[in-house]
C-alpha cells in the first residue's frame, strides 16, 4: 500500500469556502510536504512541515501534522476558482534519498 | 535563480522506437535530479534518481533507463518502447534529498 495517501480522493466545494485534504503516512518521516499541480503541468511545492513541529502556515494555506497519528491535513482558506488543481502530500522518509508522493486530491472550486 | 528545462513538450512515438527525454537545471550545481511517470488522473512514481554524476538509481524495473552525463543534466532512455509507457514524464531537481523538490514542465508521450 501507499506511503502516502490522500483523503479524499475528490473534493468538489463552492467559492469562499474551506477546503480540507488529509494525508496518512506509515513509517517514520524527516517531514512532510505539500505540492500542488494545474492539469497537464509540473508540481509546484506549496509548503514544508518538519517532523517536530505540529502546525505552519502560509497565505491561506494551513498544515497540521500529527507524528503520533501518522497524519497530516492541508486546509485552504476562502477559497478561490484559481484554487482548483490537484494537491499531493510527499512524505521524506528518514535515511531515504527520495520523496514518496501521495496519489493526490483534486479539488474542484465551483464560482 | 533556478530554472528546470524538460523537452520536448510532447512527444508521439511508435511502440519499438528508442526514446530520449532530456532535462537541464540552471542556476544551482550538485542537484539532486528525478525522474517521475504519472498516469491520467494519478499520483508520481519515482523512476530514477541521482546525487550526483553518473550515479543512478533504479526504483522500478522496466522498459526505461537513465544517465547524467553532465552536473545538471538527467537524461531519460528506451532502447523500445512499449504501450505501457505512455504517460507524462516529470523531471524535478532538490538541494538535497530532503528539501523541497523543483518541477519541470513535464514531457506527455504517447506511444501508438
Amino acid at each position: 500500500s501507499q506511503q502516502g495517501e490522500e483523503d479524499p480522493q475528490a473534493l468538489s466545494i463552492q467559492e469562499g469556502e474551506n477546503a480540507t485534504m488529509n494525508c496518512s503516512y506509515k513509517t517514520s518521516i524527516n517531514n512532510l510536504q505539500w505540492y500542488r499541480q494545474n492539469s497537464g503541468r509540473g508540481l509546484v511545492h506549496l509548503i514544508l512541515i518538519r517532523s517536530n513541529e505540529r502546525e505552519k502556515h502560509s497565505g491561506r494555506l494551513r498544515v497540521t501534522l500529527d507524528t503520533s497519528k501518522k497524519s497530516s491535513s492541508l486546509l485552504i482558506t476562502a477559497s478561490r476558482a484559481a484554487d482548483t488543481a490537484s494537491y499531493f502530500c510527499a512524505t521524506a522518509l528518514q535515511g531515504a534519498q527520495k520523496l514518496v508522493f501521495g496519489q493526490g486530491t483534486r479539488l474542484t472550486i465551483n464560482p | 535563480s533556478q530554472t528546470i528545462h524538460q523537452w520536448p513538450a510532447t512527444l508521439v512515438q511508435p511502440v519499438g522506437s528508442p526514446l530520449s527525454l532530456e532535462c537541464t537545471v540552471e542556476g544551482t550545481s550538485n542537484p539532486n535530479l528525478y525522474w517521475y511517470r504519472q498516469a491520467a488522473g494519478r499520483g508520481l512514481q519515482l523512476l530514477f534518481y541521482s546525487v550526483g554524476i553518473g550515479q543512478i538509481s533504479s526504483e522500478v524495473p522496466q522498459n526505461l533507463s537513465a544517465s547524467r552525463p553532465q552536473d545538471r543534466q538527467f537524461i531519460l532512455s528506451s532502447k523500445k518502447l512499449l504501450l505501457s509507457d505512455s504517460g507524462f514524464y516529470l523531471c524535478a531537481w532538490s538541494r538535497d534529498s530532503y528539501n523541497e523538490q523543483f518541477f519541470g514542465p513535464g514531457t506527455r508521450l504517447t506511444v501508438l
